[in-house]
């Protein structure tokens, strides 16, 4: 079975541009999350999708959005980018049983110049 | 809102010997609780987790957790480390009533191990 894959693996910006992220979550997965890890703040939680609606959304500023397919992939979008969001990315999948197991991609790690 | 709290941020030990990774964690709410491994340039992969039932929890790679509900605890464990568990740890907790759904993973800020030969 495929792992969560992650596209691309790497990107350089400069500040103001925007960049588009995307997640295909383990087949049969309908549950996608987003987090960003950075030295200074670690790994925090950005939002998670279900049946292309968002469920949840953590605490950043609304330059972070997402979206969520019909067949489950995601995109994540940060516009008006900032040195800041300079991070690794990483989405997460899941059947959304409470039980079950949430599997992580690799991540992007998107440098902001 | 729930807390996670990894009380040492690098653990050095020479391999072979025991480790122990502590976590705390605050939460007005039932918990579930995970412990997470991610190797350089990787996303993390899931070495345990605590749902309900026995306390002592047994993951991969020959690591265990107990939860200590009275002491909001939750530690990692191993009773012989190497070289190849060099990585950093990551506890985490969701809440229970969360929409049915892991989806809302609260992490600590991660424990570095280091084991030495």
């Amino acid at each position: 079975k495929a792992g969560v894959t992650q596209t691309p693996r790497y990107l350089i910006k400069t500040r103001g541009q925007q960049v588009t992220l995307s997640c295909s979550p383990i087949s049969g997965h309908r549950s996608v999350s987003w987090y960003q890890q950075t030295p200074g703040q670690g790994l925090q939680f950005l939002f998670e999708y279900f049946s292309e609606t968002q469920r949840n959304k953590g605490n950043f500023p609304g330059r972070f959005s997402g979206r969520q397919f019909s067949n489950s992939r995601s995109e994540m979008n940060v516009s008006t980018l900032e040195l800041g969001d300079s991070a690794l990315y990483l989405c997460a999948s899941s059947t959304r049983v409470a039980t079950d197991t949430q599997y992580f991609g690799p991540g992007t790690r998107l440098t902001v110049l | 809102a729930q807390s996670v709290t990894q009380l040492d941020s690098q653990v050095p030990v020479f391999e072979e010997a025991p480790v122990e990774l502590r976590c705390n964690y605050s939460s007005s709410v039932s918990v579930y609780l995970f412990w997470y491994v991610q190797y350089p340039n990787q996303g993390l992969q899931l070495l345990l987790k605590y749902l309900s039932g026995s306390t002592l929890v047994k993951g991969i790679n020959g690591f265990e957790a107990e939860f200590n509900k009275s002491q909001t605890s939750f530690h990692l464990r191993k009773p012989s480390v190497h070289i190849s568990d060099t990585a950093e740890y990551f506890c985490a907790v969701s809440d229970q009533s969360y929409g049915g759904s892991q989806g809302n993973l609260i992490f600590g800020k991660g424990t570095k191990l280091s084991v030495k030969p």
